[in-house]
């Protein structure tokens, strides 16, 4: 079965750091177009960050500087690192695979994780 | 940044009604237009990709249309399990990827 798992989600302080990890099951996240997207309680989507098979990425411009996502191939897992977090960082984090067409990557995203919260607070 | 503009914000159906829902982009997208659905407590599922492209496993009720800046997401026969918020999405120039701010569909 496809599928994705996060974990690492908390509560942590502001300006603290967490590190959310992306499982992947049945397919291999080395050759995979990944997203992770947030929600902030009782919102809308919010895309965060990319990454490519040869791992460039691309961040949204209120992470930029401060997560960092990255890929262990040998564990098929994906990994957002986050630090300085803010109150504002405070969501439901998804990884999401984008989806291929004639081996072209479409960014819209086919199978998602069921999300781990995140809680930024003093 | 595109910006994404769904409409209406809520829209309330009878079972077996049509319901229609709205997206408008700040510029043309091509064909480049997804649209998603989360019912609370989950995770989005995609429903539609390039614009009218039906993902795996998505019932026929759904369909999706538009061109250039404007894109309509059908559901014919509305069923109680389609109550959810649904999102369309813009993958043609990024980043940032963006996101409208969704419809909730509600049971009358």
């Amino acid at each position: 079965e496809v599928q994705l798992v996060e974990t690492g989600g908390g509560f942590i302080q502001p300006g603290g750091s967490l590190r959310l990890s992306c499982a992947a099951s049945g397919f291999s996240v080395s050759s995979t177009y990944i997203s992770w997207v947030r929600q902030a309680p009782g919102k809308g989507l919010e895309w965060v960050s990319n990454i490519y098979p040869d791992n460039t990425t691309y961040y949204s411009d209120s992470v930029k500087g401060r997560f960092t996502i990255s890929r262990d191939n040998s564990k098929n897992t994906l990994y957002l690192h986050m630090n300085s977090l803010r109150t504002e960082d405070t969501a439901i984090y998804y990884c999401a695979r984008a989806i291929t067409i004639s081996g072209i990557v479409r960014w819209c995203l086919d199978v998602w994780g069921q999300g781990t919260t995140v809680i930024v607070s003093s | 940044e595109i910006v994404m503009t769904q409409s209406p914000a809520t829209l309330s159906v009878s079972p077996g009604d049509r319901a229609t829902l709205s997206c408008r982009a700040s510029q043309s997208l091509y064909s480049n237009l997804a649209w998603y659905q989360q019912k609370p407590g989950q995770a989005p599922r995609l429903l539609i990709y390039g614009t009218s492209g039906r993902a795996t496993g998505v019932p026929a009720r759904f369909s999706g249309s538009g061109s250039g800046a404007e894109f309509t997401l059908t559901i014919n026969n509305v069923q109680s399990e389609d109550v959810a918020v649904y999102y369309c999405q813009q993958y043609t120039k990024w980043p940032p990827l963006t996101f409208g701010g969704g419809t909730k569909v509600e049971m009358k």
